[in-house]
């Protein structure tokens, strides 16, 4: 079965500035999607970014983007300017082309400081 | 306005009782899958089902059992059997088929505590 691993449980950023947000994944599979979901405070789960493992472009949604190395099988999420709105657990899922299973992460807190 | 709906949003439950959490959804999808949060970990599924009257096991099924007699719902009851209940639960939905990335839209959620 696929896993999902977030290596850092807490992330802090400065308002404006720029955050790195880590994940890798162990699959045997060519072909696979990745999303990073975005869950606030409220805790109402929305999705931020997808990343489909045949397209070697990375995708960006405005200030958010990843970078997607299939090797490494890495999914990173950079988010530009950070806003304090953006302060939120972070979890990144993996899902599989064979079934319908997502595989989740077990999430990075995201702090931004003002 | 489209989207997944569930209620309530807060319920409380003696121990030994059955509840029954509601999801229903107006996206037309095809799939819908229910979710348990705890602190400190991520979404383990309990059950999905991809057509009426048909639904699978997830990771976490024991003590739970689910429903899907319209495709528009897809109600949860978690069971005396359930050994330790109090959770977020999450219901989401997604669309299928080829070429489909199966992102899953969620419902706002469920904070169940049994007590």
């Amino acid at each position: 079965a696929q896993t999902v691993t977030q290596s850092q449980p807490e992330m802090s950023v400065q308002e404006a500035e720029t955050v790195t947000l880590s994940c890798t994944y162990d699959t045997s599979e060519s072909d696979y999607y990745l999303f990073w979901y975005k869950q606030p405070p409220s805790r109402q789960m929305i999705l931020v970014i997808r990343q489909e493992a045949y397209k070697q472009q990375n995708a960006t949604e405005n200030r958010f983007s990843v970078n997607f190395q299939k090797a490494a099988k890495s999914f990173s999420l950079k988010i530009s300017d950070s806003q304090l709105g953006d302060a939120a657990m972070y979890f990144c899922a993996y899902r599989s082309l064979n079934n319908n299973d997502m595989r989740f992460g077990a999430g990075t807190r995201l702090t931004v400081k003002p | 306005d489209g989207g997944i709906t569930q209620s309530p949003k807060y319920l409380f439950r003696k121990e030994g009782q059955n509840v029954t959490l509601s999801c229903e959804q107006n996206l037309n999808h095809d799939a819908m899958y229910w979710y348990r949060q705890d602190p400190g970990q991520g979404l383990r599924l309990i059950y999905y089902s991809q057509i009426v009257n048909d639904f699978q096991k997830g990771d976490i099924a024991e003590g739970y059992s689910v429903s899907r007699e319209k495709k528009e719902s897809f109600p949860l009851t978690v069971t005396s059997a359930q050994k330790n209940p109090t959770a977020f639960y999450l219901c989401a939905s997604s669309i299928l088929g080829a070429g489909a990335p199966g992102e899953q839209y969620f419902g706002p959620g469920t904070r169940l505590t049994v007590t």
